[in-house]
């Protein structure tokens, strides 16, 4: 569920490392969750999404892991560069009953990348 | 190709004047519609969604309200702004199926 009130986590990491950053969701009707980054000052840009019909998906240097078991998320970013400081969301699309489609945010991480 | 527009980019506003931020979208018919605050270093948090015209649900007892008057047009509004109605906000789409969700570039409202 959403968690708007608390403070952001963070995570640092030095330039090469690989970072992972977690999320946990709420709806076990969701089938289907997206990552997002996001800037400061702007709006939240997509990275990677994930079918619940599936468990891992990769793309250009990233690679999202989808545990239904215990509804959980992760997002695996390898060879973190400085450009990789942002922050990062978890989304869920709800699958079914009146709330179909809606689009509800995690709690975000803020990932710092050290030269 | 899509695009959504949102506006103003900054807004300054008395405590008890009335807001009206509009969104719209282009390039798609029939969207899910968002919006969505921000406080700053907290995460997203979903305001009201629509999934077509005159279909608003509304997500958190606020002093905020939302209207769809047309298919691709999101207009959040509120009759007497408060202080803690300051924040980032952010206007989003996304389509009826399993798509990503495209976001505004944000409107940071500053309530004085």
């Amino acid at each position: 569920g959403e968690s708007v009130g608390l403070h952001l986590p963070t995570l640092s990491v030095q330039e090469g490392d690989n970072s992972i950053i977690n999320c946990a969701y709420s709806n076990s009707a969701s089938d289907y969750f997206i990552w997002y980054k996001q800037e400061s000052g702007k709006g939240p840009q997509f990275i990677i999404d994930i079918r619940s019909n599936m468990d891992k998906r990769q793309g250009q240097r990233v690679t999202v892991l989808l545990n239904k078991t215990v509804k959980h998320l992760s997002l695996q970013i390898a060879a973190t560069q400085p450009g990789d400081s942002a922050v990062y969301f978890c989304a869920e699309r709800n699958a079914g009953g009146t709330s179909y489609g809606k689009l509800t945010f995690g709690q975000g991480t803020i990932l710092t990348v050290h030269p | 190709s899509q695009t959504i527009h949102q506006w103003p980019a900054t807004l300054v506003q008395p405590v008890g004047s009335p807001l009206s931020l509009e969104c719209t979208v282009e390039g798609t018919s029939n969207p899910n519609l968002y919006w969505y605050r921000q406080a700053a270093g907290r995460g997203l948090q979903l305001l009201f969604y629509s999934v077509g015209i005159g279909q608003i649900s509304s997500e958190v007892p606020q002093n905020l309200s939302a209207s769809r008057p047309q298919d691709r047009q999101f207009i959040l509004s509120s009759k007497k702004l408060l202080l803690s109605d300051s924040g980032f906000y952010l206007c989003a789409w996304s389509g009826q199926v399993n798509t990503e969700a495209f976001f505004g570039q944000g409107t940071r409202l500053t309530v004085v």
